[in-house]
């Protein structure tokens, strides 16, 4: 199984509302990964967790919590957002994070609207 | 800023015509990634290249590094409708932490006309 699932696909939520996007694989990676991309712009690292342990934060906002729960399970908790946090919401794993030379495997992403 | 500056932006071309899409990155690179992305969805994984190579083939796919410009090149030969995407290049920065984060190029949009 190399495939990177997202849920859901599409999300609409207004600016007090708490949501959470999920991201799972199950092809034995370590590292996995939460990018922001904006339309006609290249993915944005958010988040990486190495391990199940977060490894990197890129300065996200705080309305944005990031979760392992277990080596297959990434969540992303949004809360207050605002309007410009509308984005694809991409997730990723890769065999660690140790390597330059790992592969990237990507989610089909969840569409956010924050109203 | 971006590791990676793609050009160009946007590229049409008629069915079966190659594509050539250029990236210029900035520090120094142990290899070069290509991805990608249809329209809306998640990236795909194309071709990696070493810094101590010089050209790469996948199929259609040829890449090319000069890492004296900085610069790498993705030729994809006889496109095909199908092929109509956005394509970014990838590069690995090491962290203060020890790890590898990705930074993507700014990317080609690429429309192949049938």
């Amino acid at each position: 199984d190399t495939e990177v699932t997202q849920t859901p696909k599409h999300l609409v939520m207004g600016m007090t509302n708490k949501k959470s996007l999920k991201c799972e694989q199950h092809m034995g990676h370590r590292a996995m990964y939460w990018y922001k991309q904006k339309a006609k712009k290249p993915p944005e690292l958010m988040f990486v967790y190495s391990y199940e342990k977060l490894s990197i934060n890129e300065s996200v906002p705080s309305r944005f919590s990031p979760e392992c729960p277990n080596s297959s399970l990434l969540n992303l908790h949004l809360h207050a957002l605002q309007p410009e946090d509308s984005a694809l919401y991409l997730c990723a794993s890769s065999q660690g994070t140790g390597s330059s030379y790992n592969e990237q495997f990507f989610g089909p992403g969840t569409r956010l609207t924050v109203l | 800023s971006q590791q990676g500056e793609e050009d160009p932006q946007a590229l049409s071309i008629q069915e079966g015509e190659n594509a050539t899409m250029n990236c210029s990155y900035k520090t120094s690179i142990n290899n070069l990634q290509w991805y990608r992305q249809n329209s809306g969805r998640g990236l795909v994984h194309l071709i990696l290249i070493r810094s101590n190579e010089r050209e790469k083939h996948s199929g259609r796919l040829r890449v090319t590094l000069d890492t004296s410009k900085k610069s790498s090149s993705l030729l994809i030969t006889a496109s095909r409708a199908a092929d109509t995407a956005s394509y970014f290049c990838a590069t690995a920065i090491s962290t203060t932490s020890g790890t590898y984060k990705y930074i993507f190029g700014t990317g080609t949009r690429l429309k192949v006309l049938a």
